[in-house]
């Protein structure tokens, strides 16, 4: 069965710190990658999509940044974090289009 | 681009009675899907039903079923016999290609 794994659950970081979220799906191969952020009630915004290695769309221009170095591995990167950048990040995967997205567990990220 | 608009922030329905969750979309797609999502508290995104546009038959899932007016561009979620553990916040979401765009949900209470 698939898997998806995202970490850390819970970030606190100071305002221009770097950040790092990792991304990583299991039991499947050339899966559509996603990354989401969830405002305090709002709804999910695409910040960016990967349909292969290398291969990025980014949705919303702004300070993050993201990789995918494997197969199954996705990375969210900001060299300098905003105080708008706090939010629920959530990774996500589909088997391609027209099906569902998987999602992780998300992760918290608090600036301060 | 496509959006998707959910128009009540909040609903509430006494339990056992039944409730719908309006959504809208923008496309200008004729092949797309259509699905609503469930973010309890613990945030973890659980599929609920899905829609492919290219049929007309109304997708069930025991109590969920939806009301997909394609012409409309409206995807509705009905929800019979409420249940507290459907307590949580609704996403609609609309793919096309590699791309899931999600509405800003509404978030349905259950009242004992």
């Amino acid at each position: 069965s698939q898997t998806i794994h995202q970490w850390p659950a819970t970030l606190v970081q100071p305002v221009g710190s770097p950040l790092s979220l990792e991304c990583t799906v299991e039991g499947t191969s050339n899966p559509n990658l996603y990354w989401y952020r969830q405002a305090a009630g709002r709804g999910l915004q695409l910040l960016f999509y990967s349909v292969g290695i290398g291969q990025i769309s980014s949705e919303v221009p702004q300070n993050l940044s993201a990789s995918r170095p494997q197969d199954r591995q996705f990375i969210l990167s900001s060299k300098k974090l905003l105080l708008s950048d706090s939010g629920f990040y959530l990774c996500a995967w589909s088997r391609g289009s027209r099906t569902e997205a998987f999602f992780g567990q998300g992760t918290r990220l608090t600036v301060v | 681009a496509q959006t998707v608009t959910q128009s009540q922030p909040e609903m509430s329905v006494q339990e056992a009675e039944t409730v719908t969750l309006s959504c809208t979309y923008d496309t200008s797609e004729s092949d797309y899907y259509l699905f609503w999502y469930k973010q309890p508290p613990s945030r973890q995104m659980i599929l609920v039903i899905r829609q492919e546009a290219y049929k007309q038959q109304n997708a069930t899932e025991n109590r969920f079923s939806v009301n997909f007016q394609k012409a409309a561009k409206s995807f509705s979620l009905k929800i019979s016999d409420s249940q507290l553990g459907d307590a949580a916040m609704y996403f609609c979401a609309y793919s096309s290609g590699n791309q899931f765009y999600f509405g800003t949900g509404t978030s349905l209470t259950v009242i004992p």
